[in-house]
């Protein structure tokens, strides 16, 4: 089946520490997203990549890291810098960027306490 | 600036009837709309999409309707059913198209 994994649904995490979701795509997409949702709000744009090797901030990136090495894959970093990191964290592919429909993994939600 | 609002943030309407969902942009470039359906712990479905050539599109129970003189979106399910009931977005393309922007979201809940 085609489509867009991320692992683990549930994440725990003591604060002080960092921790990477997992994001995989095998729909052969060029673009891949991160956003945040927190409850009862919209999607907001951590990071996005357009191609392999390069990656662009959104519009709340501080306290996160993106890594794009393959084209399968977008690894999220939540670090400690990051205030607020208990959220649903939301991973996204396009074949076009913006100008096509974004096709969303199942999320990952993360608590820190 | 660029932004794409919502008019009502929860909508109840009685199982069988039709719904509406609006949707006000802001920035009168904006040649792509996207409607999307997110139900409870689970990421955002595509729906439907217009492009800004066209004033209606349907879909399966669907119509998103498009009216760039005032800068609103709607999209209108028909027969709505109780599996209908969930959060819809619209999103616009910003960044010179390279990405999407989110409207807050309306949810939709369907009384029996």
């Amino acid at each position: 089946d085609g489509g867009i994994t991320q692992s683990p649904k549930y994440l725990f995490r003591k604060e002080g520490q960092n921790v990477t979701l997992s994001c995989e795509q095998n729909l052969n997409h060029d673009a891949m997203y991160w956003y945040r949702q927190d409850p009862g709000q919209g999607l907001r744009l951590i990071y996005y990549s357009q191609i392999v090797n390069d990656f662009q901030k959104g519009d709340i990136a501080e306290g996160y890291s993106v890594s794009r090495e393959k084209k399968e894959s977008f690894p999220l970093t939540v670090t400690s810098a990051q205030k607020n990191p208990t959220a649903f964290y939301l991973c996204a592919s396009s074949s076009t960027g913006g100008r096509s429909g974004q096709y969303f993994g199942p999320g990952t939600r993360l608590t820190v306490t | 600036g660029e932004s794409v609002g919502l008019h009502l943030p929860t909508l109840s309407v009685q199982e069988g009837d039709n719904s509406i969902i609006n949707c006000a942009y802001s920035n009168s470039a904006s040649d792509y709309f996207i409607w999307y359906k997110q139900e409870s712990g689970k990421g955002p479905q595509f729906i439907i999409d217009i492009r800004s050539n066209m004033d209606k599109r349907q879909g399966q129970r669907v119509t998103v309707l498009l009216n760039k003189t005032v800068k609103h979106l709607s999209l209108q399910i028909a027969a709505t059913q109780p599996g209908d009931s969930a959060v819809y977005f619209c999103a616009e393309p910003t960044g010179g198209g390279n990405k999407l922007t989110f409207g807050t979201g309306t949810q939709l809940k369907v009384e029996l």
